[in-house]
């Protein structure tokens, strides 16, 4: 398999703009999850997705944020407004199902200036 | 819901020297128990895992680690480390029944010295 693939790798950019990242998980894999990490800290769950069907949401996603995998396949995270506290690595990751580890994409680092 | 803690932030060894990093979690269910590394500005690669079985697991690098469901603990060893062992290692927990997410510890950044 060609592995989870997150794009950009960094995005830097100022308090209040809109960002959008891109996961591409590995093909069959129908479950995909997203990750915030800070520094110092592990991973964090943000969401989840079974097919196109977002299943469960952390209270760590604000309204700001939003995450859509529109044909089951690729998934996209935005975060509107962007406030300095969003800097982070958000990580995606992707199974084909129950009792099978999580597979993880590179990231995309955050900065906002 | 589960939790997970990392009680050693920072483990500095020698080359060659054994080491263990520590895992603790708790959960009223049954879990499933992972190990992940980490390297600078990369993802997170699985190192082993524990589903059902034997409680002893073991990796292709020289790693295991042993489910204590008494302790709760998933601790994981090495007899003797390399210089490219040098990462950052999180230890992960999911309910068994509801393999949804996956609850991570605070990291244990493992330094290994020549």
């Amino acid at each position: 398999d060609t592995g989870v693939s997150q794009n950009p790798r960094h995005k830097i950019t100022k308090r209040g703009q809109n960002v959008t990242f891109r996961c591409d998980p590995i093909s069959e894999h129908n479950r995909l999850y997203w990750y915030r990490q800070t520094l110092g800290q592990g991973p964090e769950f943000l969401t989840y997705f079974q097919n196109e069907a977002q299943l469960e949401k952390s209270r760590l996603l604000s309204d700001r944020f939003s995450a859509e995998r529109p044909k089951g396949s690729f998934s996209t995270l935005e975060i509107q407004r962007t406030e300095q506290g969003d800097s982070a690595m958000y990580l995606c990751a992707s199974t084909r199902g129950s009792n099978q580890p999580q597979h993880f994409g590179d990231g995309t680092r955050l900065s906002i200036l | 819901a589960q939790s997970v803690t990392q009680l050693d932030s920072q483990v500095p060894v020698f080359e060659e020297a054994p080491v263990e990093l520590r895992c603790n979690y708790s959960s009223s269910v049954s879990v499933y128990l992972f190990w992940y590394v980490q390297y600078p500005n990369q993802g997170l690669q699985l190192l082993l895992k524990y589903l059902s079985g034997s409680t002893l697991v073991e990796s292709i690098n020289g790693f295991e680690a042993e489910f204590n469901k008494s302790q709760t603990s998933f601790h994981l060893r090495k007899p003797s480390v390399h210089i490219s062992d040098t990462a950052e290692y999180f230890c992960a927990v999911s309910d068994s029944g509801n393999f949804n997410k996956f609850y991570f510890g605070s990291g244990t950044k493992l330094n290994v010295k020549p």
